[in-house]
């Protein structure tokens, strides 16, 4: 199987303040990494698609100088939040491709979240 | 614009069957997604369909009509670690994930 991991998983920081998460991909190579975000009993909303060595495509409303990603290697993308505030609040999740196999599409591995909390 | 509709909530007994439905309608179509979702954690994958009919994968299955945008899960031999929620996505023609709110499903003993 591909694993995705995430750190921290949890996080409480004070408003004004920035926090990075990272998501890895431990035994395979993620040319395309996603950024999620969920609020409670709400479903999953895509923030940014996440390309290794190019710029971060963002959804619609999202703010990329606020949500600050880098894609540096196959294996490697980190979030900041930046100037935190309780809005921000959120469980974020990340998710990577591994590249086609013998199915049509790529599949998207998940990693177990981040839950922050801004005080 | 782009949709997927599933029921918020369902009940079910240990043991018993429990389907839940999702209809869709999304610019193109390139195959749709089942995950579970367990409270605080990340999505598991369960299920993908991309052409019309029924996948069976042990306890579950997945069914798919193109023709009338719809999809179904499955669930059979209910146990209580299946109280989750379940979340229906749709790739679309950009191959971009498009997510339902998720249904959540109470299994009771």
């Amino acid at each position: 199987g591909a694993v995705v991991s995430q750190h921290p998983s949890w996080v409480i920081c004070k408003s004004g303040t920035s926090v990075k998460i990272e998501c890895r991909s431990l035994d395979f190579q993620a040319t395309t990494m996603f950024w999620y975000r969920q609020f409670p009993k709400q479903s999953l909303m895509l923030m940014a698609t996440s390309n290794e060595g190019s710029k971060a495509t963002y959804e619609q409303g999202v703010e990329k100088d606020k949500f600050l990603i880098n894609h540096a290697s196959l294996t490697l993308s980190t979030l900041t939040v930046t100037s935190a505030h309780p809005e921000d609040s959120s469980f974020y999740i990340c998710s990577a491709e591994r590249g086609a196999s013998s199915s049509s599409y790529n599949e998207q591995f998940f990693g177990p979240g981040t839950r922050l909390t801004v005080l | 614009g782009q949709n997927i509709d599933q029921p918020t909530e369902m009940t079910a007994t240990e043991g018993a069957i429990v389907q839940i439905n999702c209809t869709y309608q999304t610019s193109g179509f390139n195959g749709l997604f089942w995950y579970q979702q367990h409270a605080g954690e990340a999505p598991t994958f369960l299920s993908y369909n991309v052409l019309d009919g029924l996948e069976e994968k042990g306890r579950f299955s997945s069914f798919l009509s193109r023709s009338k945008g719809y999809s179904y899960l499955l669930l059979k031999e209910l146990q209580m670690k299946d109280s989750a929620s379940y979340l229906c996505a749709v790739m679309d023609s950009n191959y971009q994930l498009i997510w339902g709110a998720g249904t959540k499903l109470i299994i009771k003993p």
